[in-house]
Formats: C-alpha cells, sequence, structure tokens
C-alpha cells in the first residue's frame, strides 16, 4: 500500500471554479513533488519542494499555485483551469534530494481531476 | 535533453510465456526505477537500481541496470495474468528530475 496520500480521489470542477487537491505522507521525506499524466503518457514533472521550499517550477502556468505547509503536506490549489487540463494528477514524496538512496521516488494513488 | 527509451510500447503475450521490456539511454543515470502502473492508480514501485551491473529479482521478475548505468531491463519469467499492467522505467537525472520512459503496456492473456 502507498504511503502516499492524496485526497481527493476524484474532482469535477467548472471552469471558473478554484478548488485545491492535497497529499499527505508520513515517511519523514524531505522532498514532494506533483506530477500530471494524460492518458497513455508518463507522467510529467510539475513541481519539486525540498524542506518545504520550491525548487523546481516546470513552467507550470500559473492556474495551478502549489503549497507546502509542512514537511508532511503538499497542496495543489486550482483556479480557472481549461478542459485540456483535465488528468490524473499524482502526488510524490523522496527521502530527500541527494543521496545514495535519496532518489527513490514513491508516487500517491492520484487524484483524477475533469474541467468542464 | 536526457531520454529514455523503452521497449516494446506494446507486447501481448500467453501465459506461461518469458519476457523482457528494455530502457535505453545514451545518458548516465545514477538510479533507475521501474514501476507498474493499474488504469486509474499511481505507478507503484518495483524496484531502485543504483550500482552499474546490479541485477535484483522480485519472485519471477528480474531487473539489471547495465554496467555504464544506460540502460536497464526487466524480464518476467513465466508471466501470469496478474502482471498486466503498464510498466515504467525513470531515470534520476539530477536535482531530483525523474526521466520517465514512454511505458509498455502489458498484457497476459491466459
Amino acid at each position: 500500500d502507498t504511503e502516499v496520500t492524496q485526497t481527493p480521489k476524484h474532482l469535477v470542477m467548472g471552469m471558473t471554479n478554484k478548488k485545491s487537491l492535497k497529499c499527505e505522507q508520513h515517511m519523514g521525506h524531505r522532498a514532494m513533488y506533483w506530477y500530471k499524466q494524460k492518458a497513455k503518457k508518463p507522467p510529467e514533472l510539475m513541481f519539486v519542494y525540498s524542506y518545504e521550499k520550491l525548487s523546481i517550477n516546470e513552467s507550470v502556468p500559473s492556474r495551478f499555485s502549489p503549497e507546502c505547509p509542512n514537511s508532511s503536506l503538499l497542496n495543489l490549489h486550482l483556479h480557472a483551469l481549461q478542459p485540456e487540463d483535465s488528468a490524473l494528477y499524482l502526488c510524490a514524496s523522496s527521502q530527500a534530494l541527494h543521496g545514495p538512496s535519496g532518489n527513490t521516488i514513491y508516487f500517491g494513488e492520484g487524484s483524477w481531476l475533469t474541467v468542464v | 535533453t536526457q531520454l529514455l527509451e523503452q521497449s516494446p510500447q506494446f507486447l501481448s503475450i500467453q501465459e506461461g510465456e518469458n519476457l523482457t521490456v528494455y530502457c535505453n539511454s545514451s545518458s548516465v543515470f545514477s538510479s533507475l526505477q521501474w514501476y507498474r502502473q493499474e488504469p486509474g492508480e499511481g505507478p507503484v514501485l518495483l524496484v531502485t537500481v543504483v550500482t552499474g551491473g546490479e541485477v535484483k529479482k522480485l519472485k519471477r521478475l528480474t531487473f539489471q541496470f547495465g554496467d555504464a548505468r544506460k540502460d536497464s531491463s526487466l524480464h518476467i519469467t513465466a508471466a501470469q495474468p496478474g502482471d498486466t499492467g503498464l510498466y515504467l522505467c525513470a531515470g534520476a537525472a539530477g536535482a531530483q528530475k525523474l526521466v520517465f520512459g514512454q511505458g509498455t503496456r502489458l498484457t497476459i492473456n491466459p
């Protein structure tokens, strides 16, 4: 069973709505990530947080706004999304950014987002 | 840009057969991970390989990391219908970026 928990599992939102995806891990990991996955494609990196600070933003549109309130939580705030933003959003974590085993990344089960 | 070429993209075989999935790159990776993903679920980690030439076994699955840490393979012996799924290789490319292969969609027919 995954130790990265994502809520909600499914979300349907209109283009004018504001919603948030939530992610939690209790493995003591200090790096957390958001990925986006479209059907039949591999996951694409969106954001990386290290020690609660944003370290990578892969040129993601500002309608996606990440937040890391503490080392266990990661949120993704959504506003004014487009239908093409519909996808599986995956949260992940790893022990640290560097180190012999620090690169192993564990994924949550994902949040299915549909924008109508 | 670091790329991982995964092959084959699709594979459909009969139960009991053996198969191998390949991930190849011209770049060196500090580690490489294999994941299995069911429809509508997140990728589940199968193994991480770190050392060039490393071989890891997980029941009927054998993972190998190339000596130069540029390629990897996944071999499944006596495939079962429960092995059906999307298999993803992903290489660690520094700064905590994972470079994913395009995935292999495996179907094991009873």
